[in-house]
């Protein structure tokens, strides 16, 4: 079935660094969604990419759909925090339409 | 209602005991999903709802696992002979219609039932 491989596992930074996570696929994919899961909550979803090297921005952050469609990637400048969880990426598994999630980047944020 | 509803919040049960985990959708929502989260983990897939469409059971564990949904509506997870790996948070998540290829909705999860096995 569809997977998708998510890196770092964990990141700690000083808080104002930025940060980086990055979701692969060895196959195409049609979209990719980014859910950000606060210290014991639920996941909460973030935004969809559909376009080929498509970038979008929600103030401090952007995401970004590789040209070829098997990549994508979730920067985030000037860490705060708030922005303290762990970001998920989640694609489609199959024709009939169920909701696979990446294994996640944990985010520490040091004030 | 105004948001997805899961219930117990928090279930203590004995090995080998069956629980039984609750969902109830945001109104109108025809996608219903189950995942499982042990702790510190990623989100694991259990099964899929779709309307009147045949579930897509390809994530549960094992036979001891099985999810009905009454039309749109209500979903209950039921795990029998509780095993202590079993123990994790299930989260429902519901969303408008169908994730088809090009379909964009957003799925929006419920607070989770914390499942522990003693």
């Amino acid at each position: 079935g569809q997977q998708v491989m998510q890196i770092p596992q964990y990141q700690h930074v000083q808080e104002g660094e930025d940060f980086t996570t990055y979701c692969n696929s060895s196959t195409t994919l049609s979209n990719i969604q980014w859910y950000k899961q606060r210290p014991g909550g639920h996941p909460v979803f973030l935004i969809q990419l559909v376009k080929s090297g498509e970038v979008k921005k929600q103030k401090r952050l952007t995401f970004q759909f590789g040209e070829a469609k098997k990549n994508s990637s979730l920067h985030i400048t000037a860490t705060q925090t708030t922005d303290v969880g762990t970001y998920f990426c989640a694609v489609y598994g199959g024709s009939q339409g169920n909701l696979i999630f990446g294994k996640g980047t944990k985010l520490s944020v040091k004030p | 209602g105004a948001g997805v509803s899961q219930s117990p919040s928090n279930k203590v049960t004995e090995k080998g005991k069956d629980v039984e985990l609750r969902c109830d959708p945001i109104s109108g929502h025809t996608a219903l999903y189950w995942y499982r989260q042990r702790l510190g983990q990623g989100l694991e897939f259990l099964i899929y709802f779709q309307g009147n469409s045949a579930p897509d059971k390809s994530g549960l564990p094992s036979d001891r696992f099985s999810a009905e949904r009454t039309g749109e509506s209500v979903s209950t997870l039921t795990i029998q002979r509780t095993q202590q790996e079993d123990s994790a948070v299930y989260l429902c998540a519901s969303s408008l219609e169908g994730q088809g290829l090009n379909s964009g909705n957003t799925i929006y999860f419920g607070e989770g039932s914390w499942l522990t096995v003693v």
